[in-house]
């Protein structure tokens, strides 16, 4: 059953503390998405990545967020150090290069207190 | 800057009757468009889309309406079931400049039995 796994799924940290998602995209899939749930804005582009190469990280704060991609299995999203407005869900998806849909992972809960 | 918009934070039905859920866009590039559903604590899950060749795309309950002069598009379901009620998520791709997937605010669909 292929499906796009993120862990933690909950994670509570301090302010001023690194924290570090992670996300094994569906095999063979070669485009790969981070995205922030919020009420106002409701699923913000963070970044994204094709082959492994980063196409655009505009969404990001660049001052403490960075995505990146170690290997075709994972995509990591890094936030230090984290502030309380960080705090929200965090998605990965994959998806082929043309592709039709892209399949989600579960979601990363960040609490920053 | 929203490229994509849903100006209905919530829509609310009664069983068996239509949902409507509305879509705005503003890049006249985009040529792919997606709904997604999202139930709570899950990630969103693809349900329909439709391309910019097409005016109008039906699965089952859901069609998809796509008025390309109006920059609009919207999900029809009919008939409704208390089982549709979740958040909503239009997006929308421009694949020939590398398919960035934007997506909108969402629309809180509760039906009522």
């Amino acid at each position: 059953d292929a499906r796009v796994t993120q862990t933690p799924r909950h994670k509570v940290t301090e302010m001023g503390q690194e924290v570090t998602m992670r996300c094994q995209p569906i095999l063979g899939h070669n485009t790969v998405f981070w995205y922030r749930q919020t009420m106002m804005q409701g699923l913000e582009l963070l970044a994204y990545f094709r082959n492994r190469a980063p196409l655009d990280d505009s969404g990001m704060p660049k001052d403490r967020f960075s995505a990146e991609m170690p290997d075709a299995t994972l995509a990591t999203l890094k936030i230090q150090p984290s502030e309380p407005r960080d705090s929200a869900v965090y998605f990965c998806a994959s998806g082929l290069q043309g592709f039709t849909e892209a399949f989600f992972g579960q979601g990363t809960r960040l609490t920053v207190v | 800057d929203q490229q994509v918009k849903q100006n209905s934070p919530s829509l609310s039905v009664q069983e068996g009757r239509i949902s409507i859920l509305n879509c705005d866009y503003t890049n006249s590039m985009f040529d792919y468009f997606l709904w997604y559903k999202k139930y709570p604590a899950e990630g969103p899950t693809f349900l329909i889309s439709i391309s910019s060749i097409k005016d109008k795309n039906e699965d089952g309950r859901f069609t998809v309406f796509l008025n390309k002069s109006a920059k609009h598009l919207s999900l029809h379901i009919v008939p409704s079931q208390p089982g549709d009620s979740a958040v909503y998520f239009c997006a929308a791709s421009a694949r020939n400049q590398g398919g960035k997937l934007i997506f909108g605010q969402g629309t809180e669909l509760s039906v009522k039995p």
